[in-house]
């Protein structure tokens, strides 16, 4: 059974790019979450994406979006970044009412 | 509110029992749950507990729910060095898709 994986692992961007971050879910799970963890907190929910519709939002500015593919993968886009945007940025998938499983993250850094 | 509270820090003897405590304050959560983080991974489910239960033993791992006190436990028996990470309480509340984690207890062995 394959995990939940993330790409990249690293990236650095400069404040104002746009960048998409890439997440597999685990095999079989059609729902999945996204959070964002910055240095020393816990996890913040991002949204949450059920058989490619949205199904749930924190509260995140609309320049955070997502895509969910037929195949469960997805995207997180983040527009115009800010410095305050670094952070690891967590993947999470699911089965319905299943506990989510976590991917490794992709560690973003805006310089 | 949505609100999961956690000491920072807790620091045992390799062999001895961890105990680390979470409240929250969403009295609609359906599961509880606790993740650990190793430096620099994403998060690995622990344990889970339904908000109707209150107890939930794991191998080494038991978890103490207190539903009017809203507050939730977990017990690490026989500490290794192995153990020492990041923990992670969460709610998922029945209202919402999110899951609200608290900011992380630091646990770490001594020898």
């Amino acid at each position: 059974e394959t995990g939940v994986t993330q790409s990249p692992t690293h990236l650095i961007k400069t404040r104002g790019q746009q960048v998409t971050l890439r997440c597999s879910s685990q095999s079989g799970h059609n729902t999945v979450s996204w959070y964002q963890q910055a240095l020393g907190q816990g996890p913040q929910f991002i949204f949450q994406y059920y058989r490619e519709e949205e199904n749930g939002r924190g509260n995140f500015p609309p320049r955070f979006s997502g895509l969910q593919f037929p195949n469960y993968s997805s995207e997180l886009n983040v527009n115009a970044l800010e410095l305050d945007d670094s952070a690891l940025y967590l993947c999470a998938s699911s089965d319905g009412n299943q506990p989510q499983h976590f991917g490794d993250g992709t560690r973003l850094s805006i310089l | 509110g949505e609100d999961v509270e956690q000491s920072l820090f807790l620091s045992v003897r390799e062999g001895d029992s961890s105990v680390i405590n979470c409240t929250y304050t969403d009295s609609s959560s359906t599961y509880l749950y606790w993740y650990k983080q190793e430096p620099g991974a994403g998060l690995q489910l622990l344990t889970y507990i339904f908000s109707n239960m209150d107890m939930k033993q794991d191998q080494r791992l038991t978890v103490l729910l207190n539903k009017k006190d809203k507050h939730l436990s977990l017990r690490i028996a026989d500490t290794q060095t192995g153990d020492s990470a990041i923990y992670f309480c969460a709610e998922r509340v029945s209202s919402a898709s999110k899951i609200i984690f608290g900011s992380g207890t630091r646990l770490s062995i001594r020898p």
